[in-house]
């Protein structure tokens, strides 16, 4: 159980592109949902957190017209990269928890490349 | 400022070696404890979660320990197998609404056969 699906696995595109990567939990219902960044050989990067129905709350230096996040029902959540550059490349990963406190679940992430 | 640190940095140990992994938080208010693993380029596998009332969890060679008072937590793997290659992070979870993660930097290890 608690399987967090997480697609694509990975893009590659023209600077200037967006991007939508979407987040889905496939056996129970994700109140929140939590994306992560991770540059090469560096840790997970809290971005933002959002809640069903509800808009995303993002962490401090992550600009919210550049990665929206749309959080639209209980097993979706996702990611659209607006007008990608070279530098927005990176491995993004979500999460989702059905309760607070509970654990968080992981999706498998998305390698993101720019050219 | 919430920080979680990992020592040490990378690892290398013969097959069949019990190590230790070490996180340390700077926020001793934390909800719960993590260790995750992570394969090159892969999400994460949830290890072991220690609740701030325990003080130690286990499954299978496994062990991770929470000392909430000095801010740390040891991961303790034994007889060590090269399958055991990978990223180890953990990771602190502070409570209320936010159920927020702090990730540490991870300690790489390889298991040599």
């Amino acid at each position: 159980g608690a399987v967090v699906s997480q697609h694509p696995s990975w893009v590659i595109c023209k600077s200037g592109t967006s991007v939508k990567i979407e987040c889905r939990s496939l056996d129970f219902q994700a109140t929140t949902m939590f994306w992560y960044r991770q540059f090469p050989k560096q840790s997970l990067m809290l971005m933002a957190t959002s809640n069903e129905g509800s808009k995303a709350t993002y962490e401090q230096g992550v600009e919210k017209d550049k990665f929206l996040i749309n959080h639209a029902s209980l097993t979706l959540s996702t990611l659209t990269v607006t007008s990608a550059h070279p530098e927005d490349s990176s491995f993004y990963i979500c999460s989702a928890t059905g309760q607070v406190n509970q654990p968080q679940h992981f999706g498998d992430g998305t390698r993101l490349s720019i050219l | 400022k919430q920080e979680v640190t990992q020592i040490p940095a990378a690892l290398s140990v013969p097959e069949g070696e019990n190590l230790v992994l070490n996180c340390s938080f700077t926020d001793s208010a934390i909800y719960n404890l993590q260790w995750f693993r992570q394969d090159p380029g892969k999400g994460l596998t949830s290890l072991l979660l220690i609740q701030s009332s325990q003080r130690e969890q286990t499954s299978g060679r496994l062990n991770a320990s929470l000392d909430k008072s000095s801010g740390r937590s040891t991961l303790y793997i034994a007889a060590s197998q090269p399958g055991d290659s990978a990223t180890y992070l953990c990771a602190a979870v502070y409570g209320g609404a936010t159920n927020k993660l702090i990730f540490g930097t991870g300690t790489l290890l390889a298991v040599q056969p």
